[in-house]
């Protein structure tokens, strides 16, 4: 059985870096075809990418928040690591990992979610 | 950068068809998945790779594209699919991409 679960914390301040971890289970990031990745959303907002980390340690990020955003995983202890620098209100959102399959075209979808973590951002 | 375009609601009645389209440039020559999210919960995949159906989807779900839109079409429609749903794709460049998200209300 997959499952993923988000944590991290739930009040951060602007200009502070968000730390959040992704802990899974049911499947390892060192076999083929695996990815992790994050996702947020905003308060009735759509999904948006944040990254993108695999099983060979290849690692893609959103265009937008790339300056801001590293992806790193512990194979060890079966966790992806998401930091995010310099934290603003709009960076207020559910934020969720979630693991992605990797096809024989390519990366394709998401087939398990975790349950997500509201990260509000707030002097 | 690459963008997927969705229609910001789609209304059905119970037990008619539901379409929601997606539309990129050349999408059809990438895979779409959709999600669909209800109220204070996760996404779910529905369908993948264009028009498969993971297990526990049922039969109503189904999925095509071609050119530049992406249709995800809902059979005999029923209440408890009422949901926002979210086309995906992967883009060389932009890398994982979600449409705008379609509110499906059935009435």
């Amino acid at each position: 059985q997959v499952t993923l679960r988000e944590s991290g914390p739930a009040l951060v301040k602007p200009t502070q870096t968000l730390t959040l971890t992704c802990t899974f289970s049911g499947f390892s990031l060192t076999t083929s075809g695996m990815s992790v990745n994050w996702i947020r959303q905003p308060p009735g907002k759509a999904l948006e990418w944040l990254a993108f980390i695999d099983w060979d340690d290849d690692r893609y990020y959103s265009t937008s928040l790339k300056s801001r955003l590293t992806i790193s995983k512990d194979t060890s202890k079966n966790q992806v690591v998401l930091t995010m620098t310099n934290m603003e209100p709009v960076d207020t959102a559910t934020y969720y990992c979630a693991r992605m399959r990797i096809v024989e075209a390519g990366p394709s979808h998401f087939d398990h979610w975790g349950q997500g973590t509201l990260v509000t951002v707030s002097s | 950068s690459y963008e997927l375009t969705q229609p910001p609601s789609v209304s059905v009645s119970p037990g008619q068809t539901a379409s929601i389209t997606c539309s990129g440039d050349k999408l059809g020559d990438e895979y779409v998945c959709w999600y669909q999210q209800k109220p204070g919960q996760s996404p779910v995949l529905v369908i993948y790779l264009d028009n498969k159906r993971p297990s526990g989807i049922p039969e109503r779900f189904s999925g095509s594209n071609s050119g530049n839109t992406a249709t995800l079409t809902i059979n005999e429609t029923q209440a408890l699919d009422e949901a926002e749903y979210y086309c995906q794709a992967w883009d060389s460049s932009t890398y994982v991409v979600f449409g705008g998200g379609t509110k499906l209300t059935v009435l």
